[in-house]
């Protein structure tokens, strides 16, 4: 049972680019969530979003950054016009419900680095 | 409120020691408190859970204490081991459909 797939691992881009993160949630997970990680600091929410719908964007920059969940595929997070302030390692977790006392799955994280 | 308090940032404990991590939170709804432990360029991993209405729980050598008066709780790794060493951050949700806040995280570094 493969756990929750994240990729690239890495991904550089320069300022002004985009960068689109990947996740795959754990099979018959249909929850997922995603939190950025500041070196030395600990992850911040972002956004929640269930099967086609968006839960709770409450930690997402109103401006720049979108995620989105299809029917069919991964969830993706998408940074538009990358900034230098955007360097940072993006979790993806997922989980088979949304029940407060349903544990988080994370995967190994996207390093994304803005030259 | 919707904060998560951990201390201290960073732990060195001799091999065979305890190590006690501890966690505040001012949100009474919160009715959920994982540990999640996460080794370098890993993603975190759910160490153990607690619910409100239990005192303590332990599973091996983890042992969390909760004091839901207090509004705090606490890990405690017995026996500590080199391969404990880890970054560990504590957590807490409520309701349903709701994120998780997770603490600042405490390094942990076990000598051998």
């Amino acid at each position: 049972n493969a756990g929750v797939m994240q990729n690239p691992r890495h991904l550089v881009r320069r300022r002004g680019q985009e960068a689109r993160l990947r996740c795959s949630p754990m099979k018959g997970h249909s929850h997922v969530y995603w939190y950025r990680q500041l070196p030395e600091e600990g992850l911040k929410f972002m956004v929640y979003l269930q099967k086609e719908n968006i839960i709770d964007e409450s930690g997402m920059p109103k401006e720049r950054f979108s995620a989105e969940f299809p029917k069919e595929g991964p969830s993706i997070l998408r940074i538009q016009q990358v900034v230098r302030g955007d360097s940072a390692a993006y979790f993806c977790a997922s989980s088979p419900s949304g029940r407060s006392n349903s544990p988080l799955h994370f995967g190994n994280g996207t390093r994304l680095t803005v030259t | 409120q919707q904060q998560v308090k951990q201390s201290p940032q960073s732990l060195i404990v001799q091999k065979g020691g305890i190590s006690i991590i501890n966690c505040a939170y001012e949100n009474t709804a919160f009715d959920y408190f994982p540990w999640y432990q996460q080794f370098p360029g890993k993603g975190p991993a759910l160490l153990i859970a607690i619910r409100p209405d239990v005192s303590e729980k332990k599973e091996g050598r983890f042992t969390i204490s909760f004091n839901k008066s207090a509004k705090q709780f606490s890990l405690h790794i017995m026996d500590s081991q080199p391969g404990d060493s880890a970054t560990y951050f504590c957590a807490a949700s409520k309701d349903y459909g709701q994120n998780f806040v997770f603490g600042p995280g405490t390094r942990l570094s076990v000598l051998p």
